[in-house]
């Protein structure tokens, strides 16, 4: 079975400086790698996905993610945070022996404070 | 473009009241349909999802039971509710696999708040 691990609950960081939130899966095939953002009361907003292709993958908002199969990491990260990037982040991976529902595992959530 | 509903907004029930969550996806036939459940605002449960309608797999045993009536109206029900499903609950839809075999994203909805008292 597939799994998603978020190893830091909480990362905090100044406004400017860049940002990375750490994400690590655990697949038995080739990965689909997903990042959303979460927004207080509000529901996920997909930022980018990993299928094949370019290990550097962009996505909204300025965010960007590497795939490094090595270390089945799938890092997200931004070259210069903005107060407005503080939200809840979910690193999520397709499951590949549901197929047919598209299913997606969802890592537990780090939550991201950019300070002023 | 597609966009999904749900409502209500926020919901405030007693214990043993019944419940009906209801989600609606526009711009978009035969979506995959989800419902989830999020507990003090951190990872997302699974409950069911569809592939078709009247199509409904359940994840996890629930006090809780979803029907697909129409292909984009997803809804969740409890006939008696405990304290213990308070929580955010959020729709989301994925579009069936093309030729290429993608996309595979989801999309979600803006969530309901449900607090049983």
């Amino acid at each position: 079975a597939q799994s998603v691990a978020q190893p830091e609950d909480q990362v905090n960081v100044a406004e400017g400086n860049p940002l990375t939130v750490k994400c690590t899966y655990s697949v038995s095939g080739n990965p689909y790698l997903f990042w959303y953002v979460q927004y207080p009361n509000r529901g996920l907003q997909f930022l980018l996905k990993y299928i094949t292709g370019d290990n550097l993958v962009k996505g909204s908002y300025g965010f960007e993610a590497e795939f490094n199969k090595s270390q089945t990491s799938f890092h997200l990260k931004k070259p210069s945070a903005l107060v407005s990037d503080s939200a809840l982040y979910f690193c999520a991976v397709r499951d590949i022996e549901n197929n047919a529902g598209n299913m997606l595992t969802f890592g537990g959530g780090t939550r991201l404070m950019v300070k002023p | 473009s597609q966009t999904i509903h749900q409502w209500p907004a926020t919901l405030v029930q007693p214990v043993g009241s019944p419940l009906s969550l209801e989600c609606t996806v526009e711009g978009t036939s035969n979506p995959n349909l989800y419902w989830y459940r999020q507990a003090a605002g951190r990872g997302l449960q699974l409950l069911f999802y569809s592939v078709g309608i009247g199509q409904i797999s359940s994840e996890v045993p629930q006090n809780l039971s979803a029907s697909r009536p129409q292909d984009r109206q997803f809804i969740l029900s409890s006939k008696k509710l405990l304290l213990s499903d308070s929580g955010f609950y959020l729709c989301a839809w994925s579009v069936v696999r093309n030729s290429r075999g993608g996309p595979y994203e989801q999309y979600f909805g803006p969530g309901t708040r449900l607090t049983v008292t």
